[in-house]
């Protein structure tokens, strides 16, 4: 089984809708982020957060929310879905220095949620 | 503010060829620098980083990359390519404290026999 799981794969949805993608881990890691990769602009950060109590905005957070139920947990909501939102989404995680292993900054990547909004 | 360029979105090679993947980096404080593998309908895979310590980076599947920091780069090589290694490649670089990485625009690698 993956170590960093998304969920779904791939949606279509329709202009207005709300939509959440899920993401789960079990490498015990706190530090989890979501990403946008779009063709020609490599991927772009949305929103981090290194506990459940700590979130934050990443460089294109507009029309997006997160919620962090769990450490892993990391979900991302678009409230309102609007077509310049589809894209292929991204959920990584990292640790931090203490859990035994030099902090070297390496992101561990999900498999991705494509979205598709008409 | 760190940032990454990667020169030429697409690369193509014959099989066998060497591999030379181009990337800049910008950074103001001493850079840890990554290149990942995406293949198709797949996440992002770590093929090898840069921390500190020697310049030459070996990485998964015979590619290494050498930080120059004279030249602000970590290109990516392989002396060999396979058809195997036809996917996109992104560079990127970590920015502050909270792991959060830069990426670059990617560079399609295309592998013809």
């Amino acid at each position: 089984d993956a170590d960093v799981t998304q969920t779904p794969r791939n949606r279509i949805t329709k202009t207005g809708k709300r939509i959440m993608l899920e993401c789960s881990q079990t490498k015990g890691h706190d530090r989890m982020y979501w990403y946008r990769q779009d063709p020609g602009l490599g991927l772009r950060l949305i929103y981090y957060s290194f506990d459940v109590k700590d979130i934050n905005k990443g460089e294109i957070s507009d029309g997006y929310s997160v919620s962090r139920q769990a450490q892993a947990k990391f979900s991302l909501s678009l409230e309102s879905a609007i077509p310049n939102q589809t894209a292929l989404y991204f959920c990584a995680t990292s640790d931090f220095p203490g859990q035994g292993t030099p902090n070297t900054g390496e992101l561990f990547f999900g498999e991705g949620s494509r979205l598709t909004v008409l | 503010a760190q940032s990454v360029t990667q020169l030429g979105s697409h690369v193509s090679v014959s099989e066998g060829a060497l591999v030379l993947l181009r990337c800049n980096y910008s950074s103001s404080v001493p850079p840890y620098l990554f290149w990942y593998v995406q293949y198709p309908n797949q996440g992002l895979q770590l093929l090898l980083k840069y921390t500190t310590g020697a310049t030459l980076v070996k990485g998964i599947n015979g590619f290494e990359a050498e930080f120059k920091k004279s030249e602000t780069s970590f290109h990516l090589t392989k002396p060999s390519a396979h058809m195997s290694d036809a996917a996109e490649y992104f560079c990127a670089v970590r920015s502050g404290g909270y792991n959060k990485l830069i990426f670059g625009a990617g560079t399609r690698l295309a592998v013809h026999p």
